[in-house]
């Protein structure tokens, strides 16, 4: 039961275009969700979050949009960079529950 | 601040031997999460700990797996017998009280049993 989905194992995009990366979930009491950005053999770091009561959160290159009555949210990175490349993760959680559940990842590869 | 250190970065092993995976928390951190990547199931939260005292460990496979925490600066995730299913990115991670985005992960220790 996979209650945190990202349904692109990997996208594949040129250098200076947007990047979008797209995370479903199912369950209604998550109100806080996050974006990870993992290099090969690191471990992940935090890029960007966003409560449920904001549909938009910006942070430079990095904006996180969020439909609650989708049940989606989104990653949008512009312009891409080559450094950009890398897997992202998405998680979310509930308030009352620090547990994060995570996505199975999307690879992100930028293209010169 | 040195981070979440984990050690050793590779393990190989042989199938039936037992593993054992460590970790240093952040100072000042007080909730230890210990989670497995695979391709298959993505990361998967095996245990977490809060103030070194054992919360959560629904996500620990099976009784070959086990973790302590006895201080709050180390902790171990122990595997015995190991199989080779057990192969996997072990990772652990470790966060303040009220840090939803505050969760610092280690290197991970590449585990694999042959």
């Amino acid at each position: 039961d996979q209650q945190v989905k990202q349904n692109s194992p990997s996208l594949s995009v040129q250098e200076g275009r947007i990047s979008i990366l797209n995370c479903d979930y199912t369950n209604s009491m998550f109100d806080y969700f996050l974006w990870y950005k993992k290099y090969p053999a690191e471990g992940p770091t935090f890029l960007i979050s966003i409560s449920s009561i904001k549909d938009k959160n910006e942070d430079g290159r990095f904006t996180v949009f969020l439909n609650k009555s989708a049940k989606h949210l989104s990653l949008h990175i512009v312009p891409s960079q080559p450094g950009d490349s890398a897997v992202y993760f998405c998680a979310a959680s509930a308030y009352s529950n620090y547990q994060l559940i995570w996505g199975a990842g999307t690879k992100l590869i930028i293209k010169p | 601040d040195a981070g979440v250190i984990q050690s050793p970065r590779h393990e190989v092993t042989e199938m039936g031997q037992e593993v054992t995976l460590r970790c240093k928390p952040i100072s000042g951190h007080d909730y230890l999460f210990w989670y497995r990547q695979t391709m298959m199931r993505g990361l998967e939260l095996l245990i977490y700990f809060n103030n070194n005292v054992p919360i959560d460990d629904s996500g620990m496979p099976e009784d070959r797996f086990s973790a302590k925490m006895p201080n709050a600066s180390f902790s171990t995730l122990k595997i015995q017998p190991s199989e080779p299913r057990d192969s996997a990115v072990y990772f652990c991670a470790s966060r303040r009280t009220g840090g939803f985005g505050g969760y610092t992960f280690g290197s991970g220790t590449r585990l694999t049993v042959v």
